[in-house]
């Protein structure tokens, strides 16, 4: 079956420190890949999306994503990390085959960012 | 507007009653989604549309739920009878070729 794991349910760093958030995938073929982040009592925004080209993809908010084929990886960090980025995590993959829109998600990290 | 909209924002309702959720996708977007987020849950994929082709119906969890969408306007979902574990956020999106979702601002269900 086709899926996204993000293995860890809840990350735990110290603001000032880098953030890496994971995001593993099984899917068949090369999909596009996202990450999205919910802020306590808001909607989900979109942080990032790999389509092609350079594995390392800039996004909003300073974080960034890094493509690993090999892997089937790609996790979400940032190199100093801020208490307002505290928020829930979300790795998401779509298949490239015909028209398939279809978001396939990991359940969720939630980081929490110390002062 | 330039989002996804979604109405109502809070609906709390009696356990059998049925409520009706709304979603105003972005204009041209041919993907709808329908998810649902549980408190403390990842998020669960319901329904999907695209344009006209049938739609992808496999994440309802029962025959209460349904969800209709015309062409590429908006599409309402329908929770019959509802029970206490119906209670979540459901989220709509809508997708254009190429980019991800653009998620509404969800409507909070309660069944009480």
């Amino acid at each position: 079956a086709q899926s996204v794991a993000q293995p860890e349910d809840q990350v735990n760093v110290a603001e000032g420190n880098p953030l890496t958030v994971k995001c593993t995938y099984s899917v068949s073929g090369n999909p596009y890949l996202f990450w999205y982040v919910q802020y306590p009592n808001r909607g989900l925004q979109f942080l990032l999306k790999y389509i092609t080209g350079d594995n390392l993809v800039k996004g909003s908010y300073g974080f960034e994503a890094e493509f690993n084929k090999s892997q089937t990886s790609f996790h979400l960090k940032k190199p100093s990390a801020l208490v307002s980025d505290s928020a829930l995590y979300f790795c998401a993959v779509r298949l490239r085959a015909g028209n398939n829109r279809k978001l396939i998600w990991g359940l969720g990290t939630s980081l929490a960012v110390n002062p | 507007g330039a989002g996804v909209s979604q109405s109502p924002s809070n609906k709390v309702t009696e356990k059998g009653k049925d409520v009706e959720l709304r979603c105003d996708p972005i204009s041209g977007h041919t993907a709808l989604y329908w998810y649902r987020q549980r408190l403390g849950q990842g998020l669960e994929f319901l329904i999907y549309f695209q344009g006209n082709s049938a739609p992808d119906k496999s994440g309802l969890p029962s025959d209460r739920f349904s969800a209709e969408r015309t062409g590429e306007s908006v599409s309402t979902l329908t929770i019959q009878r509802t029970q206490q574990e119906d209670s979540a956020v459901y989220l709509c999106a809508s997708s254009s070729p190429r980019q991800g979702g653009f998620f509404g601002p969800g409507t909070r269900l309660t069944v009480l």
